[in-house]
């Protein structure tokens, strides 16, 4: 059981928005700052973005993060077939067994 | 650029300790932590801990506690990952990655920008 919740899988079709939710609680979400991976089949995390809403150098405007109280979202449009992919949120968690947390992950669906 | 370099795949007995390493290059190693992230098959992502590659600090997941060491070597650039008495769901892929965090007055920043390409650790008899 994962610290921060995600919905298992989302879907859209080529072209789409979708957006993929992330909630937590006052000890991680809401008082930390967030970040979002993408996962391809077969290979390592890569970061969309940190605190919150930051693009790092390279990943396209169609990657956005908002937050807001003890959730978040991970925003894509133009959904692309290549976008097909695990998603993870993560933060830190302040509670007495502080440290790193994720949520169980999101699977994107390109239709 | 940087470049997070693991060790390769191992493959272990029950009780057995494991120490994967990771070699970082393209930054100043000292400025950065490095975190490790286990991935068990079919499974999310679980964070294990932190080592701060300037003065060696480190933070270890609460469930690891007594089994896990992270170390660093800044001679050569290099942080390790030692899991002892492990067991059979301790398979899993093991990813190093660059980041460490710090706090200001709207909390702690904490992120992985760059990865290992993962070390593949199966624990069976």
């Amino acid at each position: 059981q994962s610290v921060l919740t995600q919905p298992p899988s989302v879907s859209a079709a080529p072209g789409q928005k979708v957006t993929i939710s992330c909630s937590g609680s006052s000890s991680n979400i809401g008082n930390n700052y967030v970040s979002w991976y993408q996962q391809l089949p077969g290979t390592a995390p890569k970061l969309l973005i940190y605190d919150n809403n930051k693009r790092p150098s390279g990943i396209p405007d169609r990657f956005s993060g908002s937050k807001s109280g003890t959730s978040a979202t991970l925003g894509i449009t133009g959904l692309q077939t290549g976008d097909e992919a695990d998603y993870y949120c993560g933060t830190w968690d302040s509670s007495l067994s502080a440290g790193g947390v994720f949520g169980g992950g999101t699977k994107l669906t390109v239709l | 650029q940087v470049q997070l370099v693991q060790s390769g795949a191992e493959v272990k007995k029950p009780g057995a300790s494991v120490k994967v390493s990771c070699k970082a290059s393209g930054y100043t190693f000292t400025s950065y932590g490095i975190s490790w992230v286990r991935q068990a098959p079919g499974q999310g992502l679980e964070w294990m801990g932190w080592i701060s590659a300037y003065n060696g600090n480190t933070n270890y997941a609460q469930k690891l506690q007594g089994r896990v060491t992270m170390t660093t070597d800044t001679s050569t650039s290099t942080a390790y990952m030692e899991l002892r008495s492990l067991r059979s769901d301790d398979t899993a892929v093991y990813y190093c990655a660059r980041g460490g965090g710090f706090y200001d007055s709207s909390g702690f920043h904490y992120y992985f920008d760059y990865w290992g390409q993962g070390t593949l650790v199966t624990v069976s008899s």
